[in-house]
């Protein structure tokens, strides 16, 4: 079982839609939890990160965790052709303050 | 990407040839990391350090040397380049806590 899972999509949602992005993680342990947003040839950019049970909302982006699932999600509101990026999942090692384990990434396409 | 800068932002390598991926950090973290993407592929740590003169390999170290002599320079040394190490390079600092910054990468085509 891979540490961090992601499906690497694409996740095709028409413009205005909610666009639900989903990672699953292995290590119990885990205590920190990020997504950054990957346009086409560009580097890896932190857009929420998420520590505590629950929701996290900024602006139209909220972090949702679920610790005992082991799953976070991220959820993009009135989705934009500009959100079309590959979202990659991070979570914190429990084992290794110092590294996050990252997913393969979704793919995310928003069409007009 | 402010705060780690990496040069060169493109280089074509022949086979066999080496070459040094610079990158350099304005904010004196001690942890640094670097990866390499491949197409449609997740990032594979390839080496980490934790201060000046402390590293450590990661997942895909083997073809790759790195030094740390300041807390702000951290180069990622290829020796005999190899069509695998064709790949998009990227440098980044900061720790599993409260995320990592990358910076703009290093697109390398071995040929």
């Amino acid at each position: 079982q891979k540490e961090v899972e992601q499906n690497s999509g694409p996740l095709s949602v028409p413009e205005g839609a909610i666009a639900s992005l989903n990672c699953t993680y292995s290590d119990r342990g885990s205590q920190s939890f990020f997504w950054y947003r990957q346009y086409s040839g560009k580097s890896p950019e932190l857009i929420m990160f998420i520590y505590s049970n629950g929701d996290k909302e900024d602006g139209r982006f909220t972090a949702q965790l679920n610790k005992a699932s082991q799953y976070v999600s991220l959820l993009i509101r009135d989705s934009q052709p500009s959100d079309s990026a590959t979202y990659l999942c991070a979570v914190g090692s429990p084992w290794n303050t110092d590294k996050l384990i990252f997913g393969t990434g979704t793919r995310l396409q928003v069409f007009p | 990407n402010a705060g780690v800068t990496q040069t060169p932002k493109f280089r074509i390598l022949k086979i066999g040839q080496s070459m040094t991926l610079q990158c350099t950090q304005d904010m004196n973290h001690n942890y640094m990391y670097w990866y390499r993407q491949d197409p449609g592929m997740g990032l594979k740590l390839i080496y980490y350090s934790v201060g000046a003169g402390i590293t450590d390999k990661g997942e895909v170290p083997n073809g790759y040397n790195v030094s740390r002599s300041t807390t702000e320079d951290f180069p990622l040394r290829l020796e005999l380049a190899a069509p695998s190490q064709t790949s998009v390079y990227f440098c980044a600092r900061g720790t599993g806590d409260y995320g990592y910054t990358f910076g703009s990468g290093t697109r390398l085509t071995v040929v």
